[in-house]
């Protein structure tokens, strides 16, 4: 079974400025892929980054990195130079060895971002 | 190159009957995947259909059902309408089962 926690329901960021989102998982396999989606409130689900369980560099994506910390088990989304556009729900998901393709999401993050 | 496309966008329903909601994946991609959100929720994983046959499921009852058309294409069915059933479906396409997955718009549902 595969859990993800996301202990942040909502933070404020200023425009600019970084924001880090928080990202636990729990896992028994050996293999699994992390994903980091954006939500707006039109609902639509964008992807924003992706980190393979095996990948020793940690992923990035323009603004978007991703701090893979394997012995931890945290992903956290680092968004750099915040802009008003990236308001939105963040949601940290993951799947499996035995499951592939089949995401398991964590609650999410509200971000807002402020002039 | 069209993305994932959902229909309708939205609907209204009553308890007890029945919805089917309609998803064409991305073109190329042969793997359709369904979740519910709920509000204020994060989605939660329905099943998903891969070479026309459902491959995995997750914790929903039989009263969800879905089909792959030969063409990709996916419909998810869903019976005896409860108040709880009110949430977004979201379905999801890619190219093989493991790979990123680029989410639809959506189908808003409302059970009264």
């Amino acid at each position: 079974a595969q859990k993800i926690t996301q202990t942040q329901p909502g933070m404020f960021v200023q425009e600019k400025e970084a924001v880090t989102l928080d990202c636990t998982y729990d896992t028994s396999d050996q293999s699994y892929g992390l994903f980091w989606y954006k939500q707006p409130s039109s609902g639509e689900m964008i992807f924003l980054i992706y980190q393979g369980s095996y990948d020793e560099q940690n992923a990035t994506e323009g603004r978007y990195s991703l701090n893979f910390q394997k012995a931890r088990k945290s992903a956290n989304l680092v968004i750099s130079a915040s802009q008003l556009g990236d308001s939105a729900m963040y949601f940290c998901a993951m799947t499996g060895t035995d499951s592939w393709g089949k995401l398991q999401f964590g609650a999410g993050t509200q971000v807002v971002v402020t002039p | 190159d069209a993305g994932v496309t959902q229909s309708p966008t939205h609907l209204i329903k009553t308890r007890g009957q029945q919805v089917t909601l309609r998803c064409s994946p991305k073109s190329g991609h042969d793997t359709v995947s369904w979740y519910q959100q709920a509000l204020g929720q994060g989605p939660q994983f329905i099943f998903q259909y891969y070479e026309e046959e459902e491959r995995q499921r997750g914790n929903f009852p039989d009263r969800f059902s879905g089909h792959q058309f030969p063409n990709y294409s996916s419909e998810l069915n869903v019976n005896a309408l409860l108040l709880g059933d009110s949430a977004l479906y979201l379905c999801a396409s890619s190219l093989v089962k493991w790979d990123e997955q680029f989410f639809g718009p959506g189908t808003r549902l409302t059970v009264l």
